[in-house]
Protein backbone atom coordinates (compact mmCIF):
# COMPACT_ATOMS: atom_id res chain seq x y z
CA UNK A 1 0.00 0.00 0.00
CA UNK A 2 1.88 2.92 -1.45
CA UNK A 3 0.59 6.31 1.34
CA UNK A 4 2.45 8.44 -0.60
CA UNK A 5 2.21 8.53 -4.56
CA UNK A 6 4.31 10.42 -7.21
CA UNK A 7 2.51 9.34 -10.45
CA UNK A 8 4.56 10.69 -12.99
CA UNK A 9 8.30 8.88 -13.25
CA UNK A 10 9.65 11.75 -15.24
CA UNK A 11 9.04 15.22 -16.73
CA UNK A 12 11.00 17.74 -19.25
CA UNK A 13 10.70 21.50 -18.98
CA UNK A 14 12.10 23.94 -20.70
CA UNK A 15 14.58 26.30 -19.20
CA UNK A 16 12.74 29.23 -17.81
CA UNK A 17 9.45 27.72 -17.77
CA UNK A 18 7.34 26.31 -14.77
CA UNK A 19 8.01 22.75 -13.69
CA UNK A 20 5.59 21.86 -11.57
CA UNK A 21 5.80 18.23 -9.79
CA UNK A 22 2.58 16.42 -8.44
CA UNK A 23 2.54 14.51 -5.01
CA UNK A 24 -0.54 12.38 -3.77
CA UNK A 25 -0.74 10.79 -0.12
CA UNK A 26 -3.66 8.52 1.53
CA UNK A 27 -2.93 8.61 5.07
CA UNK A 28 -5.17 11.89 6.74
CA UNK A 29 -2.54 11.34 9.46
CA UNK A 30 0.04 13.19 7.53
CA UNK A 31 0.98 16.33 8.93
CA UNK A 32 4.38 17.96 7.64
CA UNK A 33 5.19 17.52 3.64
CA UNK A 34 8.77 17.52 2.47
CA UNK A 35 10.24 17.81 -0.94
CA UNK A 36 13.55 16.67 -1.50
CA UNK A 37 16.10 16.38 -4.23
CA UNK A 38 18.38 13.81 -5.43
CA UNK A 39 20.65 13.85 -8.06
CA UNK A 40 22.67 10.56 -8.86
CA UNK A 41 25.01 8.43 -6.31
CA UNK A 42 24.32 11.72 -3.69
CA UNK A 43 22.10 11.49 -1.22
CA UNK A 44 18.90 13.72 -0.89
CA UNK A 45 18.95 16.79 -0.43
CA UNK A 46 16.27 18.81 1.67
CA UNK A 47 14.60 21.69 -0.42
CA UNK A 48 11.27 22.51 0.88
CA UNK A 49 8.63 21.93 3.61
CA UNK A 50 5.23 22.41 4.42
CA UNK A 51 2.86 22.17 7.71
CA UNK A 52 -0.79 20.73 6.93
CA UNK A 53 -2.25 24.50 8.90
CA UNK A 54 -0.66 26.15 5.71
CA UNK A 55 -1.38 25.43 2.05
CA UNK A 56 1.50 27.18 0.59
CA UNK A 57 5.37 27.89 1.43
CA UNK A 58 7.47 29.72 -1.06
CA UNK A 59 11.32 29.70 -0.82
CA UNK A 60 13.11 31.81 -3.58
CA UNK A 61 12.11 29.61 -7.09
CA UNK A 62 10.45 26.97 -5.11
CA UNK A 63 6.82 27.16 -4.18
CA UNK A 64 4.90 23.99 -2.72
CA UNK A 65 1.27 23.82 -2.36
CA UNK A 66 -0.98 21.94 -0.02
CA UNK A 67 -4.30 20.65 -1.07
CA UNK A 68 -5.30 18.70 2.18
CA UNK A 69 -9.41 18.01 1.15
CA UNK A 70 -7.92 16.30 -1.98
CA UNK A 71 -4.73 15.16 -0.55
CA UNK A 72 -2.43 16.55 -3.18
CA UNK A 73 0.46 18.63 -2.92
CA UNK A 74 2.95 19.79 -5.61
CA UNK A 75 6.23 21.20 -6.12
CA UNK A 76 6.51 24.52 -8.14
CA UNK A 77 9.80 25.37 -9.81
CA UNK A 78 9.60 28.83 -11.73
CA UNK A 79 11.86 29.40 -13.72
CA UNK A 80 13.55 25.85 -14.36
CA UNK A 81 17.30 26.04 -14.83
CA UNK A 82 18.90 23.50 -16.24
CA UNK A 83 20.87 22.59 -12.75
CA UNK A 84 17.48 21.30 -11.25
CA UNK A 85 17.48 18.64 -13.16
CA UNK A 86 17.29 15.37 -10.89
CA UNK A 87 15.03 13.14 -8.87
CA UNK A 88 12.52 14.62 -6.97
CA UNK A 89 10.94 13.38 -3.89
CA UNK A 90 8.06 13.84 -1.91
CA UNK A 91 7.89 12.38 1.81
CA UNK A 92 5.18 12.94 4.39
CA UNK A 93 5.27 12.43 7.82
CA UNK A 94 3.20 12.04 10.93
CA UNK A 95 2.77 13.28 14.22
CA UNK A 96 3.98 9.86 15.77
CA UNK A 97 7.44 11.17 14.64
CA UNK A 98 7.61 7.70 12.35
CA UNK A 99 10.45 7.77 9.56
CA UNK A 100 9.70 9.98 6.39
CA UNK A 101 7.46 8.15 4.03
CA UNK A 102 8.99 8.38 0.33
CA UNK A 103 7.19 8.60 -2.74
CA UNK A 104 8.57 6.89 -5.98
CA UNK A 105 10.41 10.25 -7.37
CA UNK A 106 9.76 12.13 -10.56
CA UNK A 107 12.57 12.73 -12.77
CA UNK A 108 12.90 16.19 -14.23
CA UNK A 109 15.06 17.14 -17.25
CA UNK A 110 15.29 20.96 -17.85
CA UNK A 111 16.08 21.44 -21.69
CA UNK A 112 18.33 24.32 -22.35
CA UNK B 1 21.46 23.25 7.94
CA UNK B 2 22.71 20.01 9.57
CA UNK B 3 25.67 18.17 8.38
CA UNK B 4 25.28 14.39 7.92
CA UNK B 5 28.72 13.07 6.92
CA UNK B 6 28.55 8.90 5.99
CA UNK B 7 31.53 6.97 5.11
CA UNK B 8 32.84 5.26 2.77
CA UNK B 9 31.16 7.14 0.00
CA UNK B 10 31.95 3.75 -2.38
CA UNK B 11 33.36 0.30 -1.12
CA UNK B 12 34.16 -2.42 -3.36
CA UNK B 13 34.32 -5.77 -1.58
CA UNK B 14 34.82 -9.56 -2.00
CA UNK B 15 31.91 -11.90 -1.58
CA UNK B 16 31.69 -13.51 2.27
CA UNK B 17 33.59 -10.62 3.33
CA UNK B 18 31.66 -7.50 5.77
CA UNK B 19 31.64 -4.05 5.06
CA UNK B 20 30.81 -1.08 7.68
CA UNK B 21 28.87 2.08 6.64
CA UNK B 22 29.57 4.76 9.25
CA UNK B 23 27.02 7.65 9.31
CA UNK B 24 27.41 10.63 12.10
CA UNK B 25 25.71 13.83 12.53
CA UNK B 26 28.34 16.78 12.98
CA UNK B 27 26.38 19.44 14.49
CA UNK B 28 23.48 18.28 16.50
CA UNK B 29 22.37 15.27 18.28
CA UNK B 30 20.28 12.57 16.57
CA UNK B 31 18.78 10.19 18.74
CA UNK B 32 17.12 8.51 15.78
CA UNK B 33 18.33 7.79 12.76
CA UNK B 34 17.68 6.22 10.13
CA UNK B 35 18.72 3.70 7.20
CA UNK B 36 17.84 3.49 3.59
CA UNK B 37 18.65 1.37 0.38
CA UNK B 38 17.92 2.69 -2.92
CA UNK B 39 17.92 0.20 -6.17
CA UNK B 40 18.55 1.58 -9.05
CA UNK B 41 15.73 4.06 -10.51
CA UNK B 42 13.70 3.23 -7.51
CA UNK B 43 12.50 4.66 -4.28
CA UNK B 44 14.24 4.96 -1.04
CA UNK B 45 13.11 2.21 1.25
CA UNK B 46 13.18 2.28 4.69
CA UNK B 47 16.16 -0.83 5.93
CA UNK B 48 15.41 -0.04 9.67
CA UNK B 49 14.98 3.08 11.96
CA UNK B 50 17.99 3.58 14.62
CA UNK B 51 17.35 3.97 18.10
CA UNK B 52 20.46 5.43 20.15
CA UNK B 53 21.11 2.81 23.44
CA UNK B 54 18.64 0.48 22.38
CA UNK B 55 18.11 -1.97 19.28
CA UNK B 56 17.29 -1.13 15.59
CA UNK B 57 14.08 -1.41 14.47
CA UNK B 58 13.91 -3.17 11.39
CA UNK B 59 11.23 -3.01 8.38
CA UNK B 60 9.57 -5.89 6.98
CA UNK B 61 11.58 -7.94 5.22
CA UNK B 62 15.19 -6.99 6.22
CA UNK B 63 17.66 -9.26 7.70
CA UNK B 64 18.62 -7.64 10.90
CA UNK B 65 21.53 -10.47 11.55
CA UNK B 66 22.65 -9.87 8.08
CA UNK B 67 22.24 -5.54 8.14
CA UNK B 68 24.03 -4.93 11.84
CA UNK B 69 23.10 -1.34 13.23
CA UNK B 70 24.28 -0.03 15.85
CA UNK B 71 23.42 3.55 17.32
CA UNK B 72 26.08 4.00 19.84
CA UNK B 73 26.36 7.46 20.43
CA UNK B 74 24.04 10.31 19.92
CA UNK B 75 25.78 11.16 16.85
CA UNK B 76 26.70 8.13 15.52
CA UNK B 77 24.98 5.07 13.91
CA UNK B 78 26.69 2.32 12.08
CA UNK B 79 25.37 0.06 9.55
CA UNK B 80 27.03 -3.21 9.00
CA UNK B 81 26.41 -5.37 5.94
CA UNK B 82 27.75 -8.98 6.82
CA UNK B 83 29.00 -11.24 4.54
CA UNK B 84 27.92 -9.21 1.56
CA UNK B 85 27.02 -10.97 -1.83
CA UNK B 86 26.12 -9.55 -4.65
CA UNK B 87 22.85 -8.91 -4.06
CA UNK B 88 23.70 -6.77 -1.82
CA UNK B 89 25.55 -4.41 -3.68
CA UNK B 90 23.24 -0.98 -3.68
CA UNK B 91 23.35 2.30 -2.61
CA UNK B 92 22.88 2.71 1.20
CA UNK B 93 21.86 5.76 3.11
CA UNK B 94 21.35 7.19 5.95
CA UNK B 95 19.36 10.33 7.71
CA UNK B 96 19.13 11.97 11.13
CA UNK B 97 16.25 14.19 12.47
CA UNK B 98 16.72 16.70 15.16
CA UNK B 99 12.88 16.86 15.93
CA UNK B 100 9.37 16.01 14.47
CA UNK B 101 8.26 17.34 11.79
CA UNK B 102 11.38 19.02 10.79
CA UNK B 103 12.96 17.85 8.06
CA UNK B 104 15.96 14.81 7.57
CA UNK B 105 19.19 15.70 6.71
CA UNK B 106 20.94 12.82 4.68
CA UNK B 107 24.45 11.61 4.27
CA UNK B 108 26.19 11.27 1.22
CA UNK B 109 25.14 7.47 0.34
CA UNK B 110 27.02 4.89 0.37
CA UNK B 111 27.50 2.73 -3.34
CA UNK B 112 28.46 -0.84 -1.93
CA UNK B 113 29.62 -3.13 -4.48
CA UNK B 114 29.98 -6.48 -3.98
CA UNK B 115 32.14 -8.92 -6.53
Amino acid sequence: DQQVKQNSPSLSVQEGRISILNCDYTNSMFDYFLWYKKYPAEGPTFLISISSIKDKNEDGRFTVFLNKSAKHLSLHIVPSQPGDSAVYFCAASDPRNTPLVFGKGTRLSVIA
Amino acid sequence: GAVVSQHPSRVICKSGTSVKIECRSLDFQATTMFWYRQFPKQSLMLMATSNEGSKATYEQGVEKDKFLINHASLTLSTLTVTSAHPEDSSFYICSARQNMNTEAFFGQGTRLTVV
